[in-house]
Protein backbone atom coordinates (compact mmCIF):
# COMPACT_ATOMS: atom_id res chain seq x y z
CA UNK A 1 0.00 0.00 0.00
CA UNK A 2 1.06 3.87 -0.12
CA UNK A 3 3.07 4.52 2.92
CA UNK A 4 5.71 6.96 3.53
CA UNK A 5 9.12 6.18 5.46
CA UNK A 6 10.98 7.90 7.62
CA UNK A 7 14.40 8.08 8.93
CA UNK A 8 15.60 8.08 11.97
CA UNK A 9 13.19 6.65 13.93
CA UNK A 10 14.95 8.13 16.95
CA UNK A 11 17.70 10.57 17.03
CA UNK A 12 19.07 12.07 20.16
CA UNK A 13 21.29 15.12 19.71
CA UNK A 14 23.21 17.74 22.45
CA UNK A 15 21.85 21.03 22.33
CA UNK A 16 22.84 22.96 19.63
CA UNK A 17 23.85 20.80 17.56
CA UNK A 18 22.05 19.70 14.29
CA UNK A 19 19.18 17.27 13.44
CA UNK A 20 17.95 15.82 10.26
CA UNK A 21 14.82 13.70 9.43
CA UNK A 22 14.49 11.91 5.73
CA UNK A 23 10.84 10.88 4.37
CA UNK A 24 10.84 8.38 1.41
CA UNK A 25 8.37 6.93 -1.30
CA UNK A 26 8.08 4.49 -3.61
CA UNK A 27 5.70 6.45 -5.44
CA UNK A 28 5.52 9.92 -6.73
CA UNK A 29 3.59 12.61 -3.73
CA UNK A 30 1.23 14.91 -5.00
CA UNK A 31 2.46 17.01 -1.80
CA UNK A 32 4.43 16.53 1.49
CA UNK A 33 3.96 18.01 4.40
CA UNK A 34 5.67 18.27 7.94
CA UNK A 35 3.84 17.82 10.97
CA UNK A 36 5.37 18.00 14.80
CA UNK A 37 3.91 16.17 18.14
CA UNK A 38 5.17 17.48 21.41
CA UNK A 39 5.82 14.36 24.07
CA UNK A 40 1.48 13.81 25.21
CA UNK A 41 0.15 16.61 22.41
CA UNK A 42 -1.49 16.79 19.51
CA UNK A 43 0.12 16.78 15.88
CA UNK A 44 0.95 20.13 14.60
CA UNK A 45 0.99 21.38 10.98
CA UNK A 46 4.70 23.00 10.30
CA UNK A 47 4.51 23.23 6.59
CA UNK A 48 3.29 22.35 3.62
CA UNK A 49 5.73 21.09 -0.03
CA UNK A 50 3.81 21.16 -3.67
CA UNK A 51 6.33 21.77 -6.23
CA UNK A 52 9.27 19.87 -7.55
CA UNK A 53 12.82 20.63 -5.58
CA UNK A 54 10.50 23.21 -3.51
CA UNK A 55 12.79 24.64 -0.17
CA UNK A 56 10.80 26.39 2.88
CA UNK A 57 12.47 27.40 5.69
CA UNK A 58 11.21 28.75 9.12
CA UNK A 59 13.87 30.11 11.34
CA UNK A 60 15.79 27.31 12.26
CA UNK A 61 13.83 24.58 10.10
CA UNK A 62 13.91 23.96 6.19
CA UNK A 63 12.29 21.38 4.36
CA UNK A 64 12.86 20.53 1.24
CA UNK A 65 10.86 18.10 -1.45
CA UNK A 66 12.72 16.26 -3.72
CA UNK A 67 13.57 17.04 -7.53
CA UNK A 68 11.21 12.84 -8.28
CA UNK A 69 8.71 14.38 -5.59
CA UNK A 70 9.14 10.76 -3.86
CA UNK A 71 11.72 11.94 -0.81
CA UNK A 72 11.83 14.85 1.29
CA UNK A 73 14.05 16.51 4.32
CA UNK A 74 13.46 18.36 7.64
CA UNK A 75 16.68 19.65 8.98
CA UNK A 76 16.76 21.87 12.34
CA UNK A 77 20.13 23.93 12.69
CA UNK A 78 21.09 24.36 16.38
CA UNK A 79 18.23 22.75 17.90
CA UNK A 80 17.15 23.85 21.07
CA UNK A 81 15.26 22.33 23.93
CA UNK A 82 11.85 23.19 22.39
CA UNK A 83 12.66 21.31 19.63
CA UNK A 84 11.60 18.04 21.49
CA UNK A 85 8.87 16.16 20.01
CA UNK A 86 8.31 13.77 16.69
CA UNK A 87 8.05 14.94 13.16
CA UNK A 88 5.94 13.43 10.79
CA UNK A 89 5.89 13.69 7.21
CA UNK A 90 2.47 12.96 5.84
CA UNK A 91 0.71 12.95 2.38
CA UNK A 92 -2.30 12.25 0.63
CA UNK A 93 -1.39 10.59 -2.11
CA UNK A 94 -4.02 12.33 -4.10
CA UNK A 95 -6.85 11.21 -1.95
CA UNK A 96 -8.70 12.58 0.97
CA UNK A 97 -7.02 11.05 3.60
CA UNK A 98 -3.31 12.05 5.33
CA UNK A 99 -0.82 8.70 5.73
CA UNK A 100 1.50 9.89 8.37
CA UNK A 101 5.14 8.51 7.73
CA UNK A 102 6.38 6.33 10.64
CA UNK A 103 7.53 9.73 12.32
CA UNK A 104 10.86 10.66 13.84
CA UNK A 105 11.25 11.27 17.83
CA UNK A 106 13.90 13.87 18.92
CA UNK A 107 14.79 14.44 22.07
CA UNK A 108 17.54 16.66 22.93
CA UNK A 109 20.57 16.04 25.62
CA UNK A 110 20.69 20.07 27.11
CA UNK B 1 -7.38 31.24 17.36
CA UNK B 2 -9.63 28.72 15.74
CA UNK B 3 -9.20 24.90 17.58
CA UNK B 4 -10.73 21.51 17.30
CA UNK B 5 -12.06 20.62 20.59
CA UNK B 6 -12.26 16.88 21.58
CA UNK B 7 -14.43 15.41 24.53
CA UNK B 8 -13.86 13.98 26.72
CA UNK B 9 -10.35 13.55 27.37
CA UNK B 10 -9.79 10.80 28.91
CA UNK B 11 -12.58 7.76 28.34
CA UNK B 12 -12.42 4.13 30.42
CA UNK B 13 -14.46 1.71 29.18
CA UNK B 14 -15.41 -2.17 29.43
CA UNK B 15 -14.70 -4.30 26.83
CA UNK B 16 -17.97 -4.96 25.09
CA UNK B 17 -19.47 -1.64 25.65
CA UNK B 18 -20.26 1.34 23.09
CA UNK B 19 -18.28 4.66 23.51
CA UNK B 20 -18.89 7.76 21.38
CA UNK B 21 -15.97 10.06 21.37
CA UNK B 22 -17.14 13.83 20.33
CA UNK B 23 -15.52 16.81 18.57
CA UNK B 24 -16.10 20.13 17.42
CA UNK B 25 -14.19 21.08 14.77
CA UNK B 26 -13.43 24.60 12.77
CA UNK B 27 -16.27 26.09 12.30
CA UNK B 28 -15.59 26.93 8.50
CA UNK B 29 -14.06 23.68 7.50
CA UNK B 30 -15.20 21.06 5.31
CA UNK B 31 -13.21 18.26 5.57
CA UNK B 32 -13.27 16.48 8.58
CA UNK B 33 -10.90 12.83 10.23
CA UNK B 34 -10.58 10.96 12.29
CA UNK B 35 -6.93 9.27 13.59
CA UNK B 36 -5.56 7.25 16.25
CA UNK B 37 -2.54 6.02 17.57
CA UNK B 38 -1.49 3.43 19.58
CA UNK B 39 1.09 4.36 22.31
CA UNK B 40 4.23 5.56 20.88
CA UNK B 41 3.35 4.81 17.39
CA UNK B 42 1.99 6.24 14.27
CA UNK B 43 -0.76 8.25 13.58
CA UNK B 44 -3.46 5.77 12.07
CA UNK B 45 -6.06 7.48 9.25
CA UNK B 46 -9.70 6.09 10.30
CA UNK B 47 -12.00 8.14 8.23
CA UNK B 48 -12.47 11.19 6.32
CA UNK B 49 -15.65 12.95 6.12
CA UNK B 50 -17.28 15.45 3.45
CA UNK B 51 -20.25 17.09 2.38
CA UNK B 52 -22.02 14.81 5.02
CA UNK B 53 -20.64 11.23 4.42
CA UNK B 54 -17.57 9.28 4.54
CA UNK B 55 -15.29 9.98 1.84
CA UNK B 56 -12.36 7.79 2.63
CA UNK B 57 -12.20 4.49 5.13
CA UNK B 58 -9.35 2.51 6.16
CA UNK B 59 -9.20 -0.99 6.88
CA UNK B 60 -9.11 -0.49 10.24
CA UNK B 61 -12.40 1.41 9.92
CA UNK B 62 -14.67 -1.79 10.61
CA UNK B 63 -18.60 -2.47 11.07
CA UNK B 64 -17.90 -1.51 14.55
CA UNK B 65 -16.91 2.01 13.79
CA UNK B 66 -19.10 4.53 12.53
CA UNK B 67 -18.99 8.42 11.82
CA UNK B 68 -22.11 11.29 12.77
CA UNK B 69 -22.31 14.97 12.15
CA UNK B 70 -25.22 14.76 13.66
CA UNK B 71 -26.44 18.84 14.09
CA UNK B 72 -24.48 20.67 12.03
CA UNK B 73 -21.07 21.56 14.25
CA UNK B 74 -20.46 18.06 16.36
CA UNK B 75 -18.54 14.96 14.49
CA UNK B 76 -18.84 12.16 16.46
CA UNK B 77 -16.74 8.55 16.41
CA UNK B 78 -18.89 5.34 17.92
CA UNK B 79 -17.24 2.77 18.68
CA UNK B 80 -19.69 -0.30 19.03
CA UNK B 81 -18.84 -2.72 20.69
CA UNK B 82 -14.80 -1.61 21.99
CA UNK B 83 -12.09 -4.24 21.87
CA UNK B 84 -8.79 -4.21 24.26
CA UNK B 85 -6.96 -3.15 20.56
CA UNK B 86 -9.26 -0.33 20.57
CA UNK B 87 -7.10 1.47 23.43
CA UNK B 88 -5.55 4.31 21.65
CA UNK B 89 -5.38 8.21 21.52
CA UNK B 90 -8.53 9.40 18.95
CA UNK B 91 -7.52 12.21 17.24
CA UNK B 92 -10.57 14.67 15.22
CA UNK B 93 -9.05 16.97 12.72
CA UNK B 94 -10.63 19.40 10.38
CA UNK B 95 -9.49 21.03 7.24
CA UNK B 96 -10.48 24.26 4.97
CA UNK B 97 -12.03 24.19 1.89
CA UNK B 98 -9.35 22.50 -0.21
CA UNK B 99 -8.18 19.02 0.18
CA UNK B 100 -4.82 19.56 0.15
CA UNK B 101 -4.62 22.01 2.65
CA UNK B 102 -3.36 21.71 6.51
CA UNK B 103 -5.00 19.67 9.13
CA UNK B 104 -5.91 20.87 12.34
CA UNK B 105 -5.90 18.49 14.96
CA UNK B 106 -8.03 18.30 18.14
CA UNK B 107 -5.95 17.56 21.88
CA UNK B 108 -7.31 13.68 21.27
CA UNK B 109 -9.33 11.74 23.36
CA UNK B 110 -7.40 8.89 25.05
CA UNK B 111 -9.41 5.72 25.35
CA UNK B 112 -8.44 2.98 27.47
CA UNK B 113 -10.61 -0.49 27.31
CA UNK B 114 -10.56 -2.93 30.14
Amino acid sequence: GQQVMQIPQYQHVQEGEDFTTYCNSSTTLSNIQWYKQRPGGHPVFLIQLVKSGEVKKQKRLTFQFGEAKKNSSLHITATQTTDVGTYFCVSNFGNEKLTFGTGTRLTIIP
Amino acid sequence: EPEVTQTPSHQVTQMGQEVILRCVPISNHLYFYWYRQILGQKVEFLVSFYNNEISEKSEIFDDQFSVERPDGSNFTLKIRSTKLEDSAMYFCASGGARMNTEAFFGQGTRLTVV
